[in-house]
């Protein structure tokens, strides 16, 4: 069975630069996670998505960061413009349903210059 | 709010030693409790996990974590440590409301000593 996939795997831009990642679940995963971990931190959840609908985004910070689930399947999070402050790894997950075992993907490491 | 403290930033014991990571959590009503593992370069992966029912949980690798509401803890424990078990170790706590939403602790890691 396939993992989680994530692209790319890592990233450099400037700040004030947009970025995107793209995230392809587990087939058949209906949730489906998006996670920010700075180093030295645990991830911390920025949206959490059933199906196409969110369930949770409450932090994600709106002003500058996206994300979208079209069709219940992959997903994209952009950070429109970037700071410093997101240089992170940006770690996809996915579950069959919200109380079932999360399955992490490689993550994408971004670095804001 | 949910919030996880994981006191042990980085620990060190030798092969073949015993293991204990301490986690303490704050949730206002029975949580959902995990650990997971994170090996450099590769993604997290669940230790194990506590719902309800029996407070000593095992879990893959030889683990295994007992929840204890009176201390708000959910220790993670391994009678014999591998040199491959050197990796980072977060504690996560969710709620009932939505198990899907986790709070992580900040990590502890683990040193491996031959």
């Amino acid at each position: 069975e396939a993992g989680v996939a994530q692209s790319p795997r890592y990233k450099i831009i400037e700040k004030r630069q947009s970025v995107a990642f793209w995230c392809n679940p587990i087939s058949g995963h209906a949730t489906l996670y998006w996670y920010q971990q700075i180093l030295g931190q645990g991830p911390k959840l920025l949206i959490q998505f059933q199906n196409n609908g969110v369930v949770d985004d409450s932090q994600l910070p709106k002003d500058r960061f996206s994300a979208e689930r079209l069709k219940g399947v992959d997903s994209t999070l952009k950070i429109q413009p970037a700071k410093l402050e997101d240089s992170a790894v940006y770690l996809c997950a996915s579950s069959l349903y919200q109380q079932e075992t999360q399955y992490f993907g490689p993550g994408t490491r971004l670095l804001v210059l | 709010a949910q919030s996880v403290t994981q006191p042990d930033i980085h620990i060190t014991v030798s092969e073949g030693a015993s293991l204990e990571l301490r986690c303490n959590y704050s949730y206002g009503a029975t949580p959902y409790l995990f650990w997971y593992v994170q090996s450099p370069g590769q993604g997290l992966q669940l230790l194990l996990k506590y719902f309800s029912g029996d407070t000593l949980v095992q879990g893959i690798k030889g683990f295994e974590a007992e929840f204890k509401r009176s201390q708000s803890s959910f220790n993670l424990r391994k009678p014999s440590v591998h040199w491959s078990d050197a990796a980072e170790y977060f504690c996560a706590v969710a709620g009932n409301t939505n198990a899907g939403k986790s709070t992580f602790g900040d990590g502890t890691t683990l040193t491996v000593k031959p």
